[in-house]
């Protein structure tokens, strides 16, 4: 699988919007882009996935570079529910079974 | 509807001791993951069942592991003489079909802590 880059960590405030970053300079054309987060003492949790065009859902809104190399989850208002480790990953065409390979995320933190 | 679960939550044993570990996946879902993460890393893969059949174990770190999903349901993850390097939470995941594009349902995980 591709590599993705993330931060280590960022803050934001609550209720303010949060943009984290992924790099994935080496993404192969039918690499999908799936980010996951990880609240404190629970199991990853799927939050959105896209292929070329930007996507939206209820949790978040996924905006992909024009040349895929890079990608930013966004959370348009932040709560403290949203303290979480988020990872950017590639799941692509080369994996039939695709088990998610998890690098170690951006440890997202926010202040009251 | 009833998601991924896992038992026990906790698990303490000594250093050479068998454990067993379960995963009960959402109804319907043929694919099943195992992964283990260690403090302050991700998720790390060690074997996925399609139906029955362990698609691919390439993750299991050494002969010790094992894991069965006889019915096609229930997985059962088994590591014998247990070292204090496999103290971990060991997660279970399911998904539809296993697909790239198919999200996977994670369980809280079991704690597993080798003394």
């Amino acid at each position: 699988d591709a590599k993705t880059t993330q931060p280590n960590s960022m803050e934001s405030n609550e209720e303010e919007p949060v943009h984290l970053p992924c790099n994935h300079s080496t993404i192969s054309g039918t690499d999908y882009i799936h980010w996951y987060r990880q609240l404190p003492s629970q199991g990853p949790e799927y939050v959105i996935h896209g292929l070329t065009s930007n996507v939206n859902n209820r949790m978040a809104s996924l905006a992909i570079a024009e040349d895929r190399k890079s990608s930013t989850l966004i959370l348009h208002r932040a709560t403290l529910r949203d303290a979480a480790v988020y990872y950017c990953i590639l799941r692509g065409s080369m994996n039939r079974d695709d088990k998610i390979i998890f690098g170690k995320g951006t440890r997202l933190h926010i202040l009251p | 509807g009833a998601g991924v679960s896992q038992t026990p939550s906790n698990k303490v044993t000594e250093k050479g001791k068998y454990v067993e570990l379960r995963c009960d996946p959402i109804s319907g879902h043929t694919a099943l993951y195992w992964y283990r993460q260690s403090l302050g890393q991700g998720p790390e893969f060690l074997i996925y069942f399609q139906g029955t059949g362990a698609a691919d174990d390439s993750g299991l770190p050494n002969d010790r592991f094992f894991a069965v999903r006889p019915e096609g349901s229930v997985s059962t993850l088994k590591i014998q003489r247990t070292e204090r390097g496999d103290s971990a939470v060991y997660l279970c995941a399911s998904s539809t079909s296993g697909r790239r594009t198919d999200t996977q349902y994670f369980g809280p995980g079991t704690r597993l802590t080798v003394l």
